[in-house]
Order: structure tokens, then sequence, then C-alpha cells
């Protein structure tokens, strides 16, 4: 099965810190995302990346930056945490090609509170 | 990608079908749609998707109207687990796009026991 595993399920920040969260697939796909879930507004699109060392800016990515050093993993920066980016972050990813389905794959999710 | 209209919430019975409908009215020839779902604190799960045939797989069926102006997703038997938020999102080509999918708001299914 694939997976897509978030490095920390819920993670507690004070405003101004940098925060790092982690992404990993195991299943060798080259696409990978990240979104951010708050309510009423559904999931958002912040980066996504389509290769190893590339990105591309989503719907929202102010306030954010990425990190794409190997295929596998998928890192989403918060260079200085504020209380507006308290959210469920959501790691995905995909692999384009033949026969690809454009099935996104999630990871369960990162719950960020910043104080 | 085109805009997609849903219910916001809806009921079912459990056992009984689940019909969700989904509008997109201003889809593009070379639009799929695709249907997902998120339960409570988990990621979204992929269900299935199509382009203008119905398709049926082990969790659900989704039928697309011939003008594919709109489609619904069937749970044939919903169970008390199937009670999530449904997400109906057309995209460019079933693959091979690096871009993300873009969500709605989706329906609440609730299954009743």
């Amino acid at each position: 099965d694939v997976k897509v595993t978030q490095s920390s399920r819920y993670l507690v920040k004070r405003t101004g810190e940098k925060v790092f969260l982690e992404c990993v697939q195991d299943m060798d796909h080259e696409n990978m995302f990240w979104y951010r879930q708050d309510p009423g507004l559904g999931l958002r699109l912040i980066y996504f990346s389509y290769d190893v060392k590339m990105k591309e800016k989503g719907d929202i990515p102010e306030g954010y930056s990425v990190s794409r050093e190997k295929k596998e993993r998928f890192s989403l920066i918060l260079e200085s945490a504020s209380t507006n980016q308290t959210s469920m972050y959501l790691c995905a990813s995909s692999s384009p090609g033949q026969g690809d389905t454009g099935e996104l794959f999630f990871g369960e999710g990162s719950r960020l509170t910043v104080l | 990608d085109a805009k997609t209209t849903q219910p916001p919430s809806m009921d079912c019975a459990e056992g009984r079908a689940a019909n969700l409908p989904c509008n997109h009215s201003t889809i593009s020839g070379n639009e799929y749609v695709y249907w997902y779902r998120q339960i409570h604190s988990q990621g979204p799960q992929y269900i299935i998707h199509g382009l203008k045939n119905n398709e049926t797989n082990e969790m659900a069926s989704l039928i697309i109207t011939e003008d594919r102006k709109s489609s619904t997703l069937i749970l044939p038997h919903a169970t008390l687990r199937d009670t999530a938020v449904y997400y109906c999102i057309v995209r460019v080509g079933a693959g091979g796009g690096a871009d993300g999918l873009t969500f709605g708001k989706g329906t609440h299914l609730i299954i009743q026991p």
C-alpha cells in the first residue's frame, strides 16, 4: 500500500518560531503537495513539487516555503509562524505518466497550533 | 479546473443507497470527474473517477450524465463508516499532471443508524 507519512500529528508552536513539517512517501512518486485545511474554507493548495529541487506555488504560498532535496521527502517550512497559520496541514503525493489515474495519496495530517 | 457545486449536507439511512449529486456545468471535454472523501481527522481518500462513461469499483459507482454537466456518486449500501465529507472535483487529464486537485467544500454525508 502507498504510504504517505507526516512526521507529527499535533504540534504547538509560538508566534515567530520556525516550523518544519515533514512528509515522506514510499512509492517513488514524482509529485508531492502541501495543503492546508480550515473550517469553512476546505483544502487549499500551498505548494507542490514535481521533481527533486523543483517547486511551484499553489493558491496560498504566502508565509510558507518548501524543500525537496530527496524524491521521497517534501518539507513545508514556516519561517516565522503566526497565529493565522494555525491549521491542519495535509501532504499528498501522486505519480504522473501513462496509466496513472491522477489519484492523490494523502497523509493523516498535521494539526499545528500557533500561540 | 472547472468549479463544482454540491449540496452542503445529506442524510442517508444505514443499508440504503446514498446518492451524492454534483453539478459541473462548465466542464471541458478533457476534464475528468473525481470523487474523494474525508473521514473525520483523516486525510482525503480517493474513491473513483471517470470521463464520460459510468464507472464502478469496490467502493462506489459514478454516473455521469450524457452532457457531462453533472454526475452522481452512488454508495450502494451505506454503512456508518461512510459518514464523511465527499468532494467532487474536475481536473484536466487523468494523469501526467503535477498540479494538485482543487477541493471545494464538499457534501457532508451523515449515515443514520
